[in-house]
């Protein structure tokens, strides 16, 4: 059974640098999902895709924050000069459904967690 | 606008208690709904969902039931173990697709 990996599991920079984090949803599954989760909070949408094409993006994803997915696998999800309050759990979810159905579950990945020093 | 309030925790019981985990939304449409849990060191993993008002999700021995007057999917199991201590997450899903969580509850039972 091959769920949602995400890599890595854990990152430590320090501030300005710039991170990576790659997401690598259900192999049918044509939705991919981007959340930050904060300690004691719940997971806060970023943005989503429909193949390879970004459909949806919160205020939350500022111009530092950006997300592809170039063949409608894989995703990535790139924070340029990361700030402290960029620490945060970097959830990816897949889900596979026809378009506005809000129905279909999403099934979430173990998450990356980032630390800003 | 769409968005969920969940009980806040922790909660604490006893082996065999009865739980009861309250979520309450506000949305647009007819959304869907769904309770998620995490446990120590893991993703989120989904508990049960209901589609439509009057729905019963049920998974685990945990259930929730779609209440469209009350606008309330309250997650209910008749007797925890030890195995249910994790932290349980209320969900809406709209048109758009897009989760909106509620803060998250903490349960931690003992034995």
């Amino acid at each position: 059974d091959t769920g949602v990996s995400q890599d890595p599991r854990h990152k430590i920079t320090k501030r300005g640098q710039n991170v990576t984090f790659r997401c690598d949803p259900i192999s049918e599954h044509n939705r991919l999902y981007w959340y930050r989760q904060t300690l004691g909070q719940g997971p806060e949408f970023l943005t989503y895709f429909q193949n390879e094409a970004q459909l949806e993006k919160s205020r939350l994803l500022s111009d530092r924050f950006s997300a592809e997915r170039p063949k409608g696998s894989f995703s990535t999800l790139e924070i340029q000069r990361t700030e402290q309050g960029d620490s945060a759990m970097y959830l990816c979810a897949s889900s596979s459904g026809t378009s506005g159905s809000g129905q279909e579950t999403q099934y979430f990945g173990p998450g990356t967690r980032l630390l800003v020093l | 606008g769409n968005s969920v309030t969940q009980m806040e925790g922790p909660v604490t019981l006893s082996e065999e208690a009865f739980l009861t985990i309250n979520c309450t939304y506000t949305a647009t449409g007819y959304p869907s709904l769904f309770w998620y849990v995490q446990y120590p060191g893991e993703g989120l993993q989904l508990l049960l969902k209901a589609t439509k008002a009057d729905d019963k999700g049920s998974n685990k021995g945990f259930e929730a039931t779609y209440r469209k007057e009350t606008t309330s999917f309250h997650l209910e199991k008749g007797s925890v173990q030890v195995s249910d201590s994790a932290v349980y997450f209320c969900a809406l899903s709209g048109a758009g697709n897009q989760f909106y969580f509620g803060t998250g509850t903490s349960l931690t039972v003992i034995p």
